[in-house]
């Protein structure tokens, strides 16, 4: 069973262009979250979704930043008019259907962004 | 709210030696506890948990008590080795309710030959 999966691995863009970063969770998963750590901080979450609906986007930029998981496909987290404070490790982890699924999670190998 | 401390790193360590890194937590309700690892260039691994209070978790060769009187969940190595090195996290969730992982700001460890 492959592993939750997020790509790209490594983003540069430049201010003001869009960011789409990308996460396949693990096979029978089906709640994801996106977590941000920016350099020495710890993981920040921002967003908790199940198949096709946001859960939780309480630590979500209220701007330039939404998060989606379509029926079919992996989750997406999109950033648009990015700036340099944006510039951070993006992580995904997933969880299966259980009772309690945010106590276990797995984490990918998350995405950096550069934003130049 | 909730929110976890650890201590600042970076722990330099030799081969051999003994690791204790602190954690304390607060919360607005009863915690899970947690620690992961995560190497260079990697995402967080779950290296070991506690659900309870005096629980103890283990996991190759790493240990951490919850103690619910000092609110506190060190993580300790009787004898750290190379491949060790990388940063640790201390986290916690709300064990009733629905919560999210809450994690400190890591702490780093370097261990040299």
């Amino acid at each position: 069973n492959a592993g939750v999966m997020q790509n790209p691995r490594h983003l540069v863009r430049r201010r003001g262009q869009e960011a789409r970063l990308r996460c396949s969770p693990m096979k029978g998963h089906s709640h994801v979250y996106w977590y941000r750590q920016l350099p020495e901080e710890g993981l920040k979450f921002m967003v908790y979704l199940q198949k096709e609906n946001i859960i939780d986007e309480s630590g979500m930029p209220k701007e330039r930043f939404s998060a989606e998981f379509p029926k079919e496909g992996p989750s997406i987290l999109r950033i648009q008019q990015v700036v340099r404070g944006d510039s951070a490790a993006y992580f995904c982890a997933s969880s299966p259907p259980v009772q309690r699924p945010q106590e276990t999670q797995y984490f990918g190998p998350g995405t950096r962004l550069l934003v130049l | 709210g909730n929110s976890v401390t650890q201590m600042e790193g970076p722990v330099t360590l030799s081969e051999e030696a003994f690791l204790t890194i602190n954690c304390t937590y607060t919360a607005t309700g009863y915690p899970s506890l947690f620690w992961y690892v995560q190497y260079p260039g990697e995402g967080l691994q779950l290296l070991l948990k506690a659900t309870k209070a005096d629980d103890k978790g283990s996991n190759k060769g790493f240990e951490a008590t919850y103690r619910k009187e000092t609110t506190s969940f060190h993580l300790e190595k009787g004898s750290v080795q190379v491949s060790d090195s990388a940063v640790y996290f201390c986290a916690l969730i709300l064990n009733s309710g629905y919560s999210t992982l809450t994690f400190g700001k890591g702490t780093m460890l370097l261990v040299s030959p």
